[in-house]
């Protein structure tokens, strides 16, 4: 059974452009949670999602971000019009649910954003 | 609402001497702890998780927290360091009110000296 899987794993882009991150979840894990951490800081979280929903997007910026967890398919976690701000690492974390032992979270590797 | 607080941002230890990494937390339920483990560049490795079981909790690599609730800590120890051991350590809390997300500390980064 793999892991929680990234992909990119390093993501360059130059201010202005469009950042996609992949996450794919373990398998039978239908809830993701997307985190960011920011240099020499914890992570935050931004979006829980179900399939085809969004639970809750307390923690993402209001602008140019977006995230999504379609029926068939990664969860995408998408930027747009990057700026040197948004340099970061994004974690994807899933769990095949959110109640008693089900609600443990498996983190992917990563991917780190470095925008020029 | 639920937060922790990683007393110490800096631990240095020499090897085979203890580890203790001090933890705090808030919380209006009762919370579901986890300590992660971070090597540098890499992703989270999770250690050890509190949920409302035994109040002493062992995990992986000699690690082991205790829970108490009157001084609402989660502290990490461990009997003797080892160069590897050196990493990024957050304590985290669940938010069930929240739909589990995870709230992390601010981190912990252990040195561990020769």
């Amino acid at each position: 059974n793999a892991g929680v899987m990234q992909n990119p794993r390093h993501l360059v882009r130059r201010r202005g452009q469009e950042a996609r991150l992949r996450c794919s979840p373990m398998k039978g894990h239908s809830h993701v949670y997307w985190y960011r951490q920011l240099p020499e800081e914890g992570l935050k979280f931004m979006v829980y999602l179900q399939k085809e929903n969004i639970i809750d997007e307390s923690g993402m910026p209001k602008e140019r971000f977006s995230a999504e967890f379609p029926k068939e398919g990664p969860s995408i976690l998408r930027i747009q019009q990057v700026v040197r701000g948004d340099s970061a690492a994004y974690f994807c974390a899933s769990s095949p649910g959110t109640s008693g032992n089900r609600n443990e979270q498996f983190f992917g590797p990563g991917t780190r954003l470095t925008v020029l | 609402a639920q937060s922790v607080t990683q007393l110490d941002s800096h631990v240095s230890v020499s090897e085979g001497t203890p580890v203790l990494l001090r933890c705090n937390y808030s919380s209006s339920y009762s919370p579901s702890l986890f300590w992660y483990v971070q090597h540098p560049n890499k992703g989270l490795q999770l250690l050890l998780k509190y949920t409302s079981a035994a109040t002493l909790v062992k995990g992986i690599n000699g690690f082991e927290a205790e829970f108490k609730k009157s001084e609402t800590s989660f502290h990490l120890t461990k009997p003797s360091a080892h160069m590897s051991d050196a990493a990024e350590y957050f304590c985290v809390v669940s938010d069930p009110g929240g739909y589990n997300k995870l709230i992390f500390g601010a981190g912990t980064r252990l040195a561990v000296h020769p």
